[in-house]
């Protein structure tokens, strides 16, 4: 059984760094093509993608927040990290960890999100 | 960055309808689309990946069809547990980063 779950503060001030661990079973990032992501959604707003990490440790990064962000795993406890810098109240959004398997099908390879944890809101706010 | 227009952004039906989402690309992206269903307070599902192909476990009255830069998403004879936000997704290149369409969202009439 795959499971997901995001854990970090509820709240941070605008400036600081935010750091969140998404902490998984039932998978491993030792899996030839096995990824993680990470994706977040504003109060109201759509979903957007923000960080991948596949399990070759190949990171890729969204273009808007590449230079803010960093991601990093731990196969050894089964987690992934994911930092933001310079922490803003627009980021103010619920983040969402998840299981990022691929289609791989006569040299076609697609990503999809198959698996995702329940999210944590994170407030940023003086 | 590949930019995702989904429309309409809201639509009304009901019970038994069949309808029918639009999502299209600023560029062709083959068939490298993704579809999901989120419900309000919880994480989104995956419904198709690669614009046709149904995930494990979802019912088959949802389909997929398109490539290059336009796809839809049908749901033929809505059932009371359809009703949520649908968004699509496009995984073209990770390099480039991947994007979500900005959401459907699906009320009872």
């Amino acid at each position: 059984q795959v499971t997901l779950r995001e854990s970090g503060p509820a709240q941070v001030k605008p400036t600081q760094t935010l750091t969140l661990t998404c902490s998984f079973s039932g998978f491993s990032l030792t899996t030839t093509k096995m990824c993680v992501s990470w994706v977040r959604q504003a109060p109201g707003k759509a979903l957007e993608w923000l960080a991948l990490i596949d399990w070759d440790d190949e990171k890729y990064y969204s273009s808007s927040l590449k230079g803010r962000l960093t991601i990093s795993k731990d196969t050894s406890k089964n987690q992934v990290v994911l930092t933001m810098t310079n922490m803003d109240p627009v980021d103010t959004a619920t983040y969402f960890c998840a299981r990022t398997n691929v289609y791989d099908s006569n040299g076609y390879y697609l990503h999809f999100f198959d698996y995702w944890g329940q999210g944590t809101l994170v407030t940023v706010s003086s | 960055d590949i930019q995702m227009t989904q429309s309409p952004s809201s639509l009304s039906a009901s019970v038994g309808d069949r309808v029918t989402i639009t999502c299209r690309t600023s560029q062709s992206i083959a068939s490298y689309l993704n579809w999901y269903q989120q419900k309000p307070g919880k994480a989104p599902k995956l419904l198709i990946f690669a614009a046709s192909i149904l995930q494990s476990g979802v019912p088959s009255r949802f389909s997929g069809s398109g490539s290059g830069t336009d796809f839809t998403l049908t749901i033929s004879g809505l059932q009371p547990d359809d009703f949520a936000t649908y968004y699509c997704q496009q995984s073209y290149s990770a390099f480039r980063g991947y994007t979500f369409g900005q959401g459907t969202r699906l009320e009872i009439k």
